[in-house]
């Protein structure tokens, strides 16, 4: 079946712009994670959806940051007056929602370019 | 807290040859291990993960994983190398209770022909 897809795959823009990251789900998940992977950083997870709500958004690292998901599928990260340093790849995953347990499969990523 | 390391930023071998990726894991209670790899522009694809039981994982595309307890570890193997074989590979671990995963740097591997 089909998997994670994310779009736009790339996104240049310019500092101080907004931009929004889509996600959508492996059908039928009801958990889906937002993941930062950047030369620095590595691996960073920000976001973490149960259905359309977000118990766990601890590692969002600014109030620029802000992600939502509706119909407990679609979801979309916003960033807010990017920054330089927020160019990265963001990756999208969703997994059944079953518990620690789950396998989280993940999208090919967009990759995200601040001037 | 939990952690994960990866000793190695790059393994080489050459094709045919056994790999050993390694991973070691700090965390509190029983950990959830997974090991994923990436292609060039490509996102992580699921290899293999241990939950309980045999402490030898058997996963995707001939790779397995070996569950130390006592040395905390889960380093990833595969008896027989293949060019095919070089990617980015990343380790991760999830304790008990929660839902996120925690990734080591990551390690290249690179297989020479």
């Amino acid at each position: 079946g089909a998997g994670v897809s994310q779009s736009p795959s790339n996104k240049v823009t310019e500092k101080g712009k907004d931009v929004e990251l889509r996600c959508d789900p492996i059908s039928g998940h009801t958990a889906l994670y937002w993941y930062r992977q950047s030369l620095g950083q590595g691996l960073e997870f920000l976001i973490y959806f149960q259905g359309n709500s977000a118990p766990d958004k601890s590692g969002l690292p600014s109030d620029r940051f802000s992600a939502e998901r509706t119909g407990g599928s679609v979801s979309t990260l916003t960033i807010q007056r990017t920054q330089q340093e927020d160019s990265a790849v963001y990756l999208c995953a969703s997994s059944f929602g079953q518990g620690d347990t789950d396998t989280q499969y993940f999208g090919p990523g967009t990759r995200l370019t601040v001037l | 807290a939990q952690s994960v390391a990866q000793p190695e930023d790059q393994v080489n071998v050459a094709e045919g040859n056994p790999l050993t990726v390694k991973c070691t894991y700090s965390v509190s209670g029983n950990p959830y291990l997974f090991w994923y790899v990436q292609y060039p522009n490509r996102g992580l694809q699921f290899l293999l993960k241990y939950i309980t039981g045999d402490n030898l994982v058997k996963g995707s595309y001939g790779f397995e994983a070996e569950f130390n307890k006592s040395q905390t570890s889960f380093h990833l193997k595969k008896p027989s190398a293949l060019v095919s074989d070089s990617a980015l590979y990343f380790c991760a671990v999830r304790r008990w209770g929660y839902s996120t995963l925690t990734f080591g740097k990551g390690t290249m591997l690179l297989v020479s022909p």
